[in-house]
């Protein structure tokens, strides 16, 4: 039972437009999200989070947007370059845990 | 800079085979955790341990099991390797002391059982 969603697999897009990857959950108590990004044959690497206290949080480029009524958040790449062409996960974790629960993926390619 | 370090990046085993995959962390972390990678469906939680001589089970532990003797090492092993648990073997570890933070990842291993 899949407690978090990436309802897309794969997500093309031309380089300098925006990215709008989405992510939805279903544990109520999920309360902290992540975005990790992953190159073949590489560990994922930390991208951005956001608390449910906040609905939005910005770094650079990337921006990610919680909606807690609908148990949904989005993670925004503006704009998008080569370098981003990689996977993008969606996690999430628990009040009072460290776990941490991850939805399929979306394989992001930027085309030049 | 928080390093998480895997033994392998590549393994080949043969089924029935008894293999140790060793997971290194240099930050102190408390947590430790192990996940594998499967396409279209993520990552899934194997084992978990939130201090030494400690372990959960995950989502996924069967055919599994981990030894964390040192703080800074945990180690998963498979009993008895199959054909299905050919994957990409991800170790990560969090700090205790805050909520909210992110997990550090290892570079993976992928595994493949012939």
């Amino acid at each position: 039972d899949q407690q978090v969603k990436q309802n897309s697999p794969s997500l093309s897009v031309q380089e300098g437009r925006i990215s709008i990857l989405n992510c939805d959950y279903t544990n109520s108590m999920f309360d902290y999200f992540l975005w990790y990004k992953k190159y073949p044959a590489e560990g994922p690497t930390f991208l951005i989070s956001i608390s449910s206290i906040k609905d939005k949080n910005e770094d650079g480029r990337f921006t990610v947007f919680l909606n807690k009524s609908a148990k949904h958040l989005s993670l925004h790449i503006v704009p998008s370059q080569p370098g981003d062409s990689a996977v993008y996960f969606c996690a999430a974790s628990a009040r009072n845990d460290y776990k941490l629960s991850f939805g399929a993926g979306t394989t992001v390619t930027v085309r030049a | 800079d928080v390093k998480v370090t895997q033994s392998s990046r590549y393994l080949v085993k043969r089924t029935g085979e008894k293999v140790f995959l060793e997971c290194v962390q240099d930050m102190d972390h408390e947590n430790m955790f192990w996940y594998r990678q499967d396409p279209g469906l993520g990552l899934r939680l194997i084992y978990f341990s939130y201090d030494v001589k400690m372990k959960e089970k995950g989502d996924i532990p069967e055919g599994y099991s981990v030894s964390r003797e040192k703080k800074e090492r945990f180690s998963l092993i498979l009993e008895s390797a199959s054909t299905n648990q050919t994957s990409m073997y991800l170790c990560a570890s969090i700090s205790g002391g805050l909520r909210n933070t992110e997990a550090f990842f290892g570079q993976g291993t992928r595994l493949t059982v012939v």
